[in-house]
């Protein structure tokens, strides 16, 4: 299956400060990524939607002013927590898509943990 | 109407068993139902999905049942191993958008 990798798989950062998660396809050319949320025990939430070149789609509850996506390169796409709070630590996931089609490719995941 | 809803929460089972979870939508616009295995602090991993027209879809040791009429689907786990100790998910999606709404979970040991 295709490859999906997150950077970094963890990290702790301090309340107000904002965080960048990448997310890469490295096999294929993803034009649509998806960005999930997990709590602990929980099931994945999609928080937004990516197609390259345009804005994300967020989901009905999301603020876009503070999980900022940008989706600039058919391989790489970035979500941004933004003035984080420690409400925001949580297990963020990310997949790609080559569009238009069903199958997701999941990465590993990235734990935020604010303090 | 936007809900997959997953049953059981939690399963034990033992090695050499069978292990089956179930799921119910309400969405007839979904058309593709996909199941993932997740281990804890990783990222899932696609298993099986299937389309509605089709009844059935095996792949090694596990078998998705799809039942269009009752809007449900299954994942069945033969000859469970402790390996296969993790939580699984199910998801739907329909074409046009592609999005997956995931089931709330099971979370599945297998004991040795």
């Amino acid at each position: 299956g295709a490859v999906v990798s997150q950077h970094p798989s963890r990290v702790i950062c301090k309340s107000g400060t904002s965080v960048k998660i990448e997310c890469r396809s490295l096999d294929f050319q993803a034009t649509t990524m998806f960005w999930y949320r997990q709590f602990p025990k929980k099931s994945l939430m999609l928080m937004a939607t990516s197609n390259e070149g345009s804005k994300a789609t967020y989901e009905q509850g999301v603020e876009k002013d503070k999980f900022l996506i940008n989706h600039a390169s058919l391989t790489l796409s970035t979500l941004t927590v933004t003035s984080a709070h420690p409400e925001d630590s949580s297990f963020y996931i990310c997949s790609a898509s080559a569009g238009g089609v069903y199958e997701q490719y999941f990465g590993p995941g990235t734990r935020l943990t604010v303090t | 109407q936007q809900q997959v809803k997953q049953s059981p929460q939690s399963l034990i089972v033992q090695k050499g068993g069978i292990s089956i979870i179930n799921c119910a939508y309400e969405n007839t616009a979904f058309d593709y139902f996909p199941w993932y295995q997740q281990f804890p602090g990783k990222g899932p991993a696609l298993l099986i999905a299937i389309r509605p027209d089709v009844s059935e879809k095996k792949e090694g040791r596990f078998t998705i049942s799809f039942n269009k009429s009752a809007k449900q689907f299954s994942l069945h786990i033969m000859d469970s191993q402790p390996g296969d100790s993790a939580t699984y998910f199910c998801a739907a999606s329909s074409r046009g958008t592609y999005k997956y709404i995931f089931g709330t979970g099971t979370r599945l040991k297998v004991l040795a």
